[in-house]
This record gives C-alpha cells, sequence and structure tokens, in this order.
C-alpha cells in the first residue's frame, strides 16, 4: 500500500523551515528519503530505521514513529537548492528484497 | 562512491520498434536492481525487480513480454521495450541495490522515450 506524503506541495522562502510527513497504513521496517529534481533522477538522502531513530544531514534531518507508521522530514532554514520533489519509500520488512514503496511525493519550492 | 548510470538518456523511436536501456553499477555490484517508470508530476512507479542470475520479478500489471529484463553481470541490467507505442512514452529510471547495515537503492539518471 502506497505510503501518504503531507502537504503535496509547499512554497517557501529563503531561510524558512518546511516539514514533510509520510504516513503508512501497515508497519514499517524503514523509510527512506530521496529528492528529486525536475527531470533528474532522485537523490538518496537518508534512511530510518525502526526504533524512533532522527537522523540529521546538513540542515535537513528526519524522524520515525514506528506507533504512528510515520516518517517527518524536517528542513531547517531552507535554500534555494532545497527545491525539488521529496518522496519517501518505505520498506515493510528486512529482507523484502530491498524493495521500496514510494509516496505521491511533496513539491518543494523554495523562493529567493 | 554509490554512482549508476544509464544509457541512453533520451531515445526517440517509431511505433513497433524495440528499445534497450542499460543500467550499470559504476562502483559497486549490485545482484539486485529495479527498474520504475515515471510520468509528469507523478511518482516512481516500480515494474520490476531485476535479479542477477535468475528471473525478473515484475509487479502486477507489467507485461513480462513486453518489458523484458536482463540481468547479465553484477553490474549491468537491460530493460527492453519490445515493439514499443506511444503510450510506452515515459520517463524510465533504474536503481541498484547497494548493501550495507540496511540496503540502499541508488538511482540512475533516467531514460526519456518518446514513442512516435
Amino acid at each position: 500500500q502506497q505510503p501518504v506524503q503531507s502537504p503535496q506541495a509547499v512554497i517557501l522562502r529563503e531561510g524558512e523551515d518546511a516539514v514533510i510527513n509520510c504516513s503508512s497504513s501497515k508497519a514499517l521496517y524503514s523509510v527512506h528519503w530521496y529528492r528529486q529534481k525536475h527531470g533528474e533522477a532522485p537523490v538518496f538522502l537518508m534512511i530510518l530505521l525502526k526504533g524512533g531513530e532522527q537522523k540529521g544531514h546538513d540542515k535537513i534531518s528526519a524522524s520515525f514513529n514506528e506507533k504512528k507508521q510515520q516518517s517527518s522530514l524536517y528542513l531547517t532554514a531552507s535554500q534555494l537548492s532545497y527545491s525539488g520533489t521529496y518522496f519517501c519509500g518505505t520498506e515493510l520488512s528486512p529482507g523484502n528484497t530491498g524493495k521500496l514503496i514510494f509516496g505521491q511525493g511533496t513539491t518543494l519550492q523554495v523562493k529567493p | 562512491g554509490a554512482v549508476v548510470s544509464q544509457h541512453p538518456s533520451r531515445v526517440i523511436c517509431k511505433s513497433g520498434t524495440s528499445v534497450k536501456i542499460e543500467c550499470r553499477s559504476l562502483d559497486f555490484q549490485a545482484t539486485t536492481m529495479f527498474w520504475y517508470r515515471q510520468f509528469p508530476k507523478q511518482s516512481l512507479m516500480l515494474m520490476a525487480t531485476s535479479n542477477e542470475g535468475s528471473k525478473a520479478t515484475y509487479e502486477q500489471g507489467v507485461e513480462k513480454d513486453k518489458f523484458l529484463i536482463n540481468h547479465a553481470s553484477l553490474t549491468l541490467s537491460t530493460l527492453t521495450v519490445t515493439s514499443a507505442h506511444p503510450e510506452d512514452s515515459s520517463f524510465y529510471i533504474c536503481s541498484a541495490l547497494a548493501g550495507g547495515r540496511v540496503e540502499t537503492q541508488y538511482f540512475g539518471p533516467g531514460t526519456r522515450l518518446l514513442v512516435l
């Protein structure tokens, strides 16, 4: 079952913060976050495993709440380069051939 | 590290012809690769899982005789769109699964197919 991302789209000014959520109706083993720019391939951002861990990469961080079956991606002090479509990919169980089910995407536009 | 290439990046073909797309993992070996299709402003739709040395696993609704997948080596998977029609026009993206504490998919740059 495809995870649901919210919001579908967001427009920010440089320096503002944003949160993107990814919710699943099924229990998750891991959540993978990617960013895709128009006409390009998705670029890997980070993985979160069940256990509620939180990760950070520069000013982009994420959390995983396995009880809520939800992951959130936090973008702080956004930069123009953050613009793109963000996808979460969910893995239901380990050893499932690494197969991911992707959400519908959240389009982020950062304006000067 | 974890670089995946795809070739060609763009192809235009006539209806009825076949098109082959290559996906290579450049700096790591991948026993598993994935093929996706993406329509404009939509999500990544998994078509099939490519397994080195064995048959590909296709997702429901994907015609295996239409989309032939061959995983000839630990660094190469190919997708052949046979007898292409205009409705096959799309952005095709492959990914290769890299091992580690948690296996991660790394994507190729994609191939834009236009069937006239």
